[in-house]
């Protein structure tokens, strides 16, 4: 299948401090991207969606000036967490929809921790 | 927007037995529906999906179901081993829009040795 990777898969870093999060479709180009939030035993939730070269679309309740995502091509999205605190700590996951059809493959997640 | 409901939130069964796990969904319009299975600490991997246009899809031990006009799909494991054990999640979208799954609430499977 195809492979999403996310860098890094696990990062600590300082209240107040910004921490950046790259989703990358490997073996193919992808036109959609989205970024999900897990906290544990729940299920994921959509944070918000990136189209290549415009805007990203956020989910009601999520903060635009906090979470920046930048789509810069069809095969890179980041998102960037900006002035962290605790309660931004979770598993962040992004996935990606392929150019050539409907199928949505997941990356393998990001740890953050913000202490 | 859509709204997916999960059944059960945990399920437990014997290895060897069947597993069924059932969502529905609430838009019409939504034609493409996933199943995910998540490993603790990891990211969601696709094990099998359905189209719309399709009743039923098989791929060795994992089947899966739509019925349209009830608006409801099922993940059906045969033959359940202990690697089988996970949270699965169903998913619904409408396809070639731009927005992203819809996920339920999740399926903690466990598979009793």
């Amino acid at each position: 299948g195809a492979v999403v990777s996310q860098h890094p898969s696990w990062v600590i870093c300082k209240s107040g401090t910004s921490v950046k999060i790259e989703c990358r479709s490997l073996d193919f180009q992808a036109t959609t991207m989205f970024w999900y939030r897990q906290f544990p035993k729940q299920s994921l939730m959509l944070m918000a969606t990136s189209n290549e070269g415009s805007k990203a679309t956020y989910e009601q309740g999520v903060e635009k000036d906090k979470f920046l995502i930048n789509h810069a091509s069809l095969t890179l999205s980041t998102l960037t967490v900006t002035s962290a605190h605790p309660e931004d700590s979770s598993f962040y996951i992004c996935s990606a929809r392929s150019t050539s059809g409907n199928t949505i493959y997941f990356g393998e997640g990001s740890w953050l921790t913000v202490v | 927007g859509e709204n997916v409901e999960q059944h059960p939130s945990t399920l437990s069964v014997q290895e060897g037995d069947s597993a069924v796990i059932k969502c529905t969904y609430s838009d019409s319009a939504s034609n493409y529906f996933p199943w995910y299975k998540q490993e603790l600490g990891k990211g969601p991997q696709l094990i099998i999906d359905i189209r719309s246009n399709v009743g039923e899809k098989k791929d060795q031990r994992i089947a899966v179901t739509l019925n349209k006009t009830a608006k409801h799909f099922s993940l059906h494991i045969t033959e359940t081993q202990p690697e089988d054990s996970a949270v699965y999640f169903c998913a619904a979208i409408m396809g070639g829009g731009a927005d992203g799954l819809t996920f339920g609430k999740g399926t903690h499977l466990i598979i009793q040795p």
